[in-house]
Order: C-alpha cells, then structure tokens, then sequence
C-alpha cells in the first residue's frame, strides 16, 4: 500500500509570494492533518481536514488555509509569504478507528529568500 | 494547558547498551500517546501508541514505551541501543480539547545518538 506522499519535495520562493503544496493520503483515509516544523517551534498543527471539512484548526494567521477534495486530497495554500514561513510542512493521514494513529509524508521543505 | 514536555535535548547512548528517551506530559482525561521517530530529511514515523489497558507497549524495531499515570510519563525504551537507531524521537499526546479529531501536540523531540 502507497504511503503518504506530499508535492513538491523542495520549493524556493520570495517574500511575497504564495505558494501551493499538495498531500494525498494513504487510499482509505479519509483525515488529513498539516503540520508545520521548525527548529525554533518545533512540530505545529496548522489544519485537519476530513470529507472536504475543515474539523480542526491551529493557531496560524489567516494567511494558511487548505482545502480538501472529494478523493481526500488535500492542499495547503500560504499567501503573502515571510521570511518566518520557511519549514518543513508535513502531512499526515489517520487510519480510520485507529485512535489518531497518523501516518505522515516526508514532507514538503519550503524556503522563504 | 495541554502539552508534552521532553526533557533532554540530547540523548547519547553506547551500542549495545538499553536506551531510555524521556517524556511526561499534561492533558485533560485520559491521554491517547505516542512516539514518532524522525529521520534527516524524512517524515515522521509511527513507533508505538498507548490508548489504554496494559502500561507496557510494544512498538517497532524493538522499542517499547511504560505509560505512568501516577507521574504522567511515557518513556521510550529499548534494551538494546542500535547505530541505525540513531534519530530525532517526538512524543505526542492527542489534543482532548479537539474534539476527537485528528490533532497531535508533539513534544520538542529528543535526539537520540548512538555511537559504536
């Protein structure tokens, strides 16, 4: 069974700019979580989302949002990019009944110049 | 407040010797934990949860964790350190304020060297 896999790998971008990243989960899981990861904060929720709802949010500015499609794909979309959005964003999608067993991608490794 | 704490940056251990990688956490209820190991440049990756009934859990590559709820830790443990086991460890409790849903707090992760 494919594992998680997250869209680009690597992205480079300027202040200013938005960027679009893409998750799709293991088949079956219909949960999908984003994480941010930075040596400063360490590992943070950004969003859940399950059949194209957003269930759960994190403290992040408006600036993060996501979506997710009716095949539980789901993206994320940063808008006005700053210096401080550089991280590694991960994915993770949940085996259904398995008390918030989650299984993450390796991640999307995006750098704000 | 909720939260996972990890005390130790850094963990070194000798090959061949038992490792122990430290956790305590606060959640309201009853905690859902785990551990997640992280290698450079990868995702996260499932070793082991506990839910509830026995305080001694079985993971992968041999590590196990014991659940104390009288002094609300969870230690990852192995009796036998490995060089392959050398990684960044997260411990994580399930956020009982989210409704259920699919929302880990994670601790600052511990990273854990073993040398030969």
């Amino acid at each position: 069974k494919a594992g998680v896999t997250q869209t680009p790998r690597y992205l480079i971008k300027t202040r200013g700019q938005q960027v679009t990243l893409s998750c799709s989960p293991i088949s079956g899981h219909r949960s999908v979580s984003w994480y941010q990861q930075t040596p400063g904060q360490g590992l943070q929720f950004l969003f859940e989302y399950f059949s194209e709802t957003q269930r759960n949010k994190g403290n992040f500015p408006g600036r993060f949002s996501g979506r997710q499609f009716s095949n539980s794909r789901s993206e994320m979309n940063v808008s006005t990019l700053e210096l401080g959005d550089s991280a590694l964003y991960l994915c993770a999608s949940t085996i259904p009944g398995s008390y918030n067993e989650q299984f993450f991608g390796p991640g999307t490794r995006l750098t704000v110049l | 407040a909720q939260s996972v704490a990890q005390p130790e940056d850094q963990v070194n251990v000798a090959e061949g010797n038992p490792l122990t990688v430290k956790c305590t956490y606060s959640v309201s209820g009853n905690p859902y934990l785990f551990w997640y190991v992280q290698y450079p440049n990868r995702g996260l990756q499932f070793l082991l949860k506990y839910i509830t009934g026995d305080n001694l859990v079985k993971g992968s590559y041999g590590f196990e964790a014991e659940f104390n709820k009288s002094q609300t830790s969870f230690h990852l443990k192995k009796p036998s350190a490995l060089v392959s086991d050398s990684a960044l460890y997260f411990c994580a409790v399930r956020d009982a304020l989210s409704g259920g849903y699919n929302k880990l707090i994670f601790g600052a992760g511990t990273r854990l060297a073993v040398h030969p």
